[in-house]
């Protein structure tokens, strides 16, 4: 069973475009929400959220956390090619589950 | 220096070879993961161990076998293996809350292992 939802699988847009990723998620003993960032090589860590409502920002970059409906969204402005990656959600219970993935391709 | 590093890299061999990832971490952290992930690029944990004992063991074919000799390395051997078995393998570390003891749940990620069966 698919404990981590992400949508959009996959999404196009242009350099200067902002996106809005979302992941649901089960609650189960809940600890944090993480989102992750994996280019060519290994997943690197982008947020950790734990309350609902306060957002986390890191440059064009931001992600809040909704307790009560289950979800994240992670935003990113302004859109540059650097920024194409696989965007990968994992909530933590007693361990990191990931949800699939949505995949994101910058267009200059 | 490479926090989480993986060995080898890459990793070409035959139906029915025994093969082994090798992973040190140098963060102090107390525990380690194993995770596969698929062509699909979906990432799913196999196995971690929280100084040097197996904490969680996902449903996992018993031909794969995590050993851990210290809290600084985690290695995983690959009985018989199939053509399934065929991935990037990623060793994972992470730090304790200091206050609960539980994991932060921030993984600190190897570069991977890429496995090809032929």
């Amino acid at each position: 069973e698919d404990k981590v939802v992400q949508s959009p699988l996959s999404l196009v847009v242009h350099e200067g475009d902002t996106v809005t990723l979302n992941c649901s998620y089960e609650v189960t003993n809940f600890r944090s929400l993480l989102w992750y960032k994996q280019e060519k090589k290994a997943p690197t860590f982008l947020f950790m959220l734990t309350s609902s409502g306060i957002e986390k920002k890191s440059g064009r970059l931001s992600s809040i956390l909704d307790k009560k409906e289950l979800f994240s969204i992670l935003n990113i402005t302004a859109t540059q090619t650097g920024d194409s990656a696989v965007y990968l959600c994992a909530n933590n219970d007693y361990k990191l589950s990931f949800g699939a993935g949505t995949t994101v391709t910058v267009r200059a | 220096d490479t926090a989480v590093s993986q060995t080898p890299k890459y990793l070409v061999t035959q139906m029915g070879n025994d093969k082994s990832i090798k992973c040190e971490q140098n963060l102090g952290h107390d525990t380690m993961y194993w995770y596969k992930q698929d062509s699909k690029k979906f990432l799913k944990i196999m196995f971690s161990y929280n100084n040097k004992e197996l904490i969680i063991n996902e449903t996992v074919p018993n031909r794969f076998s995590p050993k851990s000799p210290d809290k600084a390395h985690l290695n995983l051997h690959i009985n018989s293996l199939e053509l399934g078995d065929s991935a990037v393998y990623f060793c994972a570390s992470s730090p304790k809350l200091p206050a609960s003891g539980m994991n932060t749940g921030e993984l600190f990620f190897g570069e991977g292992s890429r496995l090809t069966v032929l």
